[in-house]
């Protein structure tokens, strides 16, 4: 059975730092594109960043190029996303998702989410 | 990259058929066979409904069915049911390469 577990989240004040990570079980990790997804509360579902299969190519959304990161360990089969000058904007529930099947990127399969609150 | 434009919510009552739509641009929508549809219930994890336009994931029910026209998609709800209240998303590839989700449409059973 596939499972994406987020983990990470937490109160952070603006300016701050976090890792999240995203550690996965039931598929083979190094065969699938990942992707973040986030939502703020209340509000919709918004596109944050995806990478390939070997860490080799990642795309980020505009309102977070340069300070947010995502990579990937295919040998502990995790994915990091590492958030830099948080802003109060980025509070949301960040979730840990899947391509559909090896090899493809379009968004398939997600974790249940990790809560980030960036509030001073 | 402004999000794809849906109703905010359609109603129908139980057994009818509602379509909600997706509306983008030649950058997105218009430009590749990659819509997908999520539906999410309130404080749960999204789940693929419908992807590469009219694609079903083994193990979601044939009332639910996806298309495309232009630069807006469609996904049809057949046989409406009390389970089908939920949140409803559409997501595209784009020109970008980037994702891009819909603004959400809230579906109501009456």
């Amino acid at each position: 059975e596939v499972h994406l577990v987020e983990s990470g989240g937490d109160l952070v004040q603006p300016g701050g730092s976090l890792r999240l990570s995203c550690a996965v079980s039931g598929f083979t990790f190094s065969s699938y594109w990942m992707h973040w997804v986030r939502q703020a509360p209340g509000k919709g579902l918004v596109w944050v960043s995806r990478i390939n299969l070997d860490g080799s190519e990642t795309n980020y959304a505009d309102s977070v190029k340069g300070r947010l990161t995502i990579s990937r360990d295919n040998a502990k089969s995790t994915l990091y996303l590492h958030m830099n000058s948080l802003r109060v904007e980025d509070t949301a529930v960040y979730y840990c998702t899947r391509g559909i099947d090896a090899g493809s990127s379009r968004i398939g399969f997600w974790g249940q989410g990790t809560l980030v609150t960036v509030s001073s | 990259q402004s999000a794809l434009t849906q109703p905010a919510s359609v109603s129908g009552s139980p057994g009818q058929s509602i379509t909600i739509s997706c509306t983008g641009t030649s950058n997105d929508v218009g430009g590749y066979d990659y819509v997908s549809w999520y539906q999410q219930y309130p404080g749960k994890a999204p789940k693929l409904m419908i992807y590469d336009v009219t694609n079903r994931p083994s193990g979601v029910s044939y009332r639910f069915s996806g298309s495309k026209s232009g630069n807006t998609a469609s996904l049809t709800i057949s046989g409406l049911q009390p389970e089908d209240e939920a949140d409803y998303y559409c997501s595209s590839y784009t020109r970008s390469i980037t994702y891009v989700f819909g603004t959400g449409t809230k579906v109501t059973v009456l």
